[in-house]
C-alpha cells in the first residue's frame, strides 16, 4: 500500500521551460512534505519542503505547491536547466515518524 | 558531499550468504536511518536508530538486523540472502528525530547472485 505516489516515472522538458513534477498521497495525517533530488551514483539530497499549514513555498527556481483537499503536491522548476536532470523523490512525514518516499520521477532537461 | 559515509560501495555475494553494510553518520548527528531501493521501487524505510536505541521500524525482514554503536556508526546485517534482496541500500542521518532534512550517503549496491 503506497502512501506516497509519483505516477509519472519520467518527464522530458526543454531547457528554459517549466518542469512540473506531481505527487499524490493517501495519508491525511501527513503534516510535512519534501522533495529530494538524486543524481546517479549519489544519495538523495534535500531540495525543498513545505508544512501542511502552508500551500506554497519558494526557493529560487523551485516552488512546491500543496493542495491538502486533493492530497496532492507538485514541484515547479522554472526555468529548467540541463543540470536539473535527475530523479526527484517526493516524501512525506506524519509527526516524528520517518519519511515515506514515492518511487521517483526521472526528469530529463533537453538543451 | 553529505558527510555520511557508507561502505562498501558495491557488494556481490551469493544466495544464502550474510553481509554487513556500514554507515558513519555526519558529525553531530544522532539519528541513523536505513532505506532500501529496489528496482522500480521508491526508497523503502527499514529501520531508524537514535543515539544507540532503536527508534522506529519499517518494512524490515526478520533476516535483516541493525544496530548503532556508541560511536554512533551503524551496521545493517543481511543474512540468508535471496535474489530479491539485490538492491541499493542507503543510510541517512539527522541531528535528531522527526527532522525533515535527512542527509544520505551514496549507498551500497548489493547484488545477490
Amino acid at each position: 500500500d503506497q502512501q506516497v505516489k509519483q505516477n509519472s516515472p519520467s518527464l522530458s522538458v526543454q531547457e528554459g521551460r517549466i518542469s512540473i513534477l506531481n505527487c499524490d498521497y493517501t495519508n491525511s495525517m501527513f503534516d510535512y512534505f519534501l522533495w529530494y533530488k538524486k543524481y546517479p551514483a549519489e544519495g538523495p539530497t534535500f531540495l525543498i519542503s513545505i508544512s501542511s499549514i502552508k500551500d506554497k513555498n519558494e526557493d529560487g527556481r523551485f516552488t512546491v505547491f500543496l493542495n491538502k483537499s486533493a492530497k496532492h503536491l507538485s514541484l515547479h522548476i522554472v526555468p529548467s536547466q540541463p543540470g536539473d536532470s535527475a530523479v526527484y523523490f517526493c516524501a512525506a512525514r506524519e509527526g516524528n515518524t520517518p519519511l515515506v518516499f514515492g518511487k521517483g520521477t526521472r526528469l530529463s532537461v533537453i538543451a | 558531499d553529505s558527510g555520511v559515509t557508507q561502505t562498501p560501495k558495491h557488494l556481490i555475494t551469493a544466495t544464502g550468504q550474510r553481509v554487513t553494510l556500514r554507515c558513519s553518520p555526519r558529525s553531530g548527528d544522532l539519528s541513523v536511518y536505513w532505506y532500501q531501493q529496489s528496482l522500480d521501487q521508491g526508497l523503502q524505510f527499514l529501520i531508524q536508530y537514535y543515539n544507540g536505541e532503536e527508534r522506529a521500524k519499517g518494512n524490515i525482514l526478520e533476516r535483516f538486523s541493525a544496530q548503532q554503536f556508541p560511536d554512533l556508526h551503524s551496521e545493517l546485517n543481511l543474512s540468508s540472502l535471496e535474489l530479491g534482496d539485490s538492491a541499493l541500500y542507503f543510510c541517512a542521518s539527522s541531528v535528531g528525530t522527526g527532522v525533515e532534512k535527512l542527509f544520505f550517503g551514496s549507498g551500497t549496491q548489493l547484488s545477490v547472485l
